[in-house]
């Protein structure tokens, strides 16, 4: 199966939204909602930032939202700031024992 | 606190073995599918495994890339899990990371919790 395409970039500057997609097909994203976003700052570990879709773990601001259209799932940063410059990975059950990981996204504060 | 701690990095010739251990606490072990994740250098991240609790036979998934040669075992007793990479080459470096999934038993959906990450470099 082919990775879930994501922009390679995203930028807003500080107290703007940006939204980052990813896009997968109906054998995937479409058909799931196991849909989990994650963040990286450069030289640590991934962090879960959004699961199943569109829910936060506990520690997770709010300004972290997640939804889904279709074959597409989509990750909003509210109210950005500069701590949020990081990398974005987005992952999505496939069915049959298969998980499909996203290329990842850097996002850019200006 | 679920903390998971990997162990066991370094550098490896072409050809050679190696072990990662990912020691694990704050949680029963024993209920949680384990995986393994990894990112190249400037790469993005690859599922490499995971091993299925022993409710769902303690069985294995692996990618393609390293099927045949990577073995993920686990020993409930010590909460650990471990990931044996054989034959290695050159475009296995990476940092190996060790994820608690959440699963519906068979499959992985999702990685709630991370470990800090082990450096494997391939190389002669």
């Amino acid at each position: 199966q082919s990775a879930l395409t994501q922009p390679p970039s995203a930028s807003g500057s500080p107290g703007q939204s940006v939204t980052i997609s990813c896009t997968g097909t109906s054998s995937d994203v479409g058909s799931y909602n196991y849909v989990s976003w994650y963040q990286q700052h450069p030289g640590k570990a991934p962090k879960l930032t959004i699961y199943e879709v569109s829910k936060r773990p506990s520690g997770v601001p709010d300004r972290f939202s997640g939804s889904k259209s279709g074959n597409t799932a989509s990750l909003t940063v509210s109210g950005l700031q500069a701590e949020d410059e990081a990398d974005y990975y987005c992952i999505s059950y496939a069915g049959s024992n298969n998980i499909i990981f996203g290329g990842g996204t850097k996002l850019t504060v200006l | 606190e679920v903390q998971l701690v990997e162990s066991g990095g370094g550098l490896v010739q072409p050809g050679r073995s190696l072990r990662l251990s990912c020691t694990t606490s704050g949680f029963t072990f024993g209920d949680y599918a384990m995986n393994w994740v990894r990112q190249a250098p400037g790469k993005g991240l690859e599922w490499v495994g995971f091993i299925r609790t022993k409710a769902y036979g303690g069985t294995n998934e692996y990618a393609a890339s390293v099927k045949g040669r990577f073995t993920i075992s686990r020993d409930d007793s010590k909460s650990i899990a471990y990931l044996q990479m054989n034959s290695l080459k050159t475009e296995d470096t990476a940092v190996y990371y060790c994820t608690r999934a959440i699963s519906n038993g068979w499959s992985p959906l999702y990685f709630d919790y991370w470990g800090q990450g082990a450096l494997v470099t391939v190389s002669s």
